[in-house]
């Protein structure tokens, strides 16, 4: 069956780095586009990149534009998110999503 | 960038009642591409609905989409004990960003 699991959230200093990584299991990786999703403590979902199939094009919201890059490693079925200047503001679980279930999400704390 | 907005934020009702939960988007969204999310506390969130009006894999059948142009509606028929949760719209049109609406919490009345 699809899985999805995250890693690598953790604590962090402001304007330090953090990578997260999600390895997916049980469909076919490369023939589909995946995202990135976070959810503040107590607030709803918000929507943060995308990287297509092939991993030749990616989008992101405004709001981390400039400071996070996603990407893909298709043979080893991993997604990644490159996360550069974090902010307070970017505490948040971090989910990978694309087809069929969720995984339970990395928490990222930003924090002095 | 498409603004969803969901309405009402907060629905109280009994178990056995019907449940409408509404999206609305900021311009029309191409291919009816509006999804709609479960989620409970501690859990991720769970797809319900893609595509406007299919539903995913398990999703039972009192749940359903409709809707088009601006305008989109999540029903569910009568509301289950575990159906009390959070309920998110998203939009994935032709380009992103693919936003979310800021959800429903259906409560026990």
């Amino acid at each position: 069956q699809v899985q999805l699991v995250e890693s690598g959230g953790g604590v962090v200093q402001p304007g330090r780095s953090l990578r997260l990584s999600c390895e997916a299991s049980g469909f076919n990786f490369d023939r589909y586009a995946m995202h990135w999703v976070r959810q503040a403590p107590g607030k709803g979902l918000e929507w943060v990149a995308v990287v297509s199939s092939d991993g030749s094009t990616t989008y992101y919201a405004d709001s981390v534009k400039g400071r996070f890059t996603v990407s893909r490693d298709n043979p080893q079925k991993t997604l990644s998110l490159q996360m550069s200047g974090l902010r307070l503001e970017d505490t948040a679980v971090y989910y990978c999503a694309g087809p069929g279930p969720w995984g339970q999400g990395t928490l990222v704390t930003v924090s002095s | 960038e498409i603004v969803v907005t969901q309405s009402p934020g907060t629905l109280s009702l009994s178990p056995g009642e019907r449940a409408t939960l509404s999206c609305r988007v900021s311009q029309s969204v191409d291919g009816r591409h509006v999804a709609w999310y479960q989620q409970k506390p501690g859990q991720a969130p769970r797809l319900l609905i893609y595509n406007t009006s299919s539903r995913a894999t398990g999703v039972p059948d009192r749940f359903s989409g409709s809707g088009s142009g601006t305008d989109f509606t999540l029903t569910i028929s009568r509301l289950e004990p575990e159906d009390f949760a959070v309920y998110y719209c998203q939009q994935y049109g032709s380009s992103p960003p693919y936003s979310f609406g800021q959800g429903t919490n259906v409560d026990i009345k």
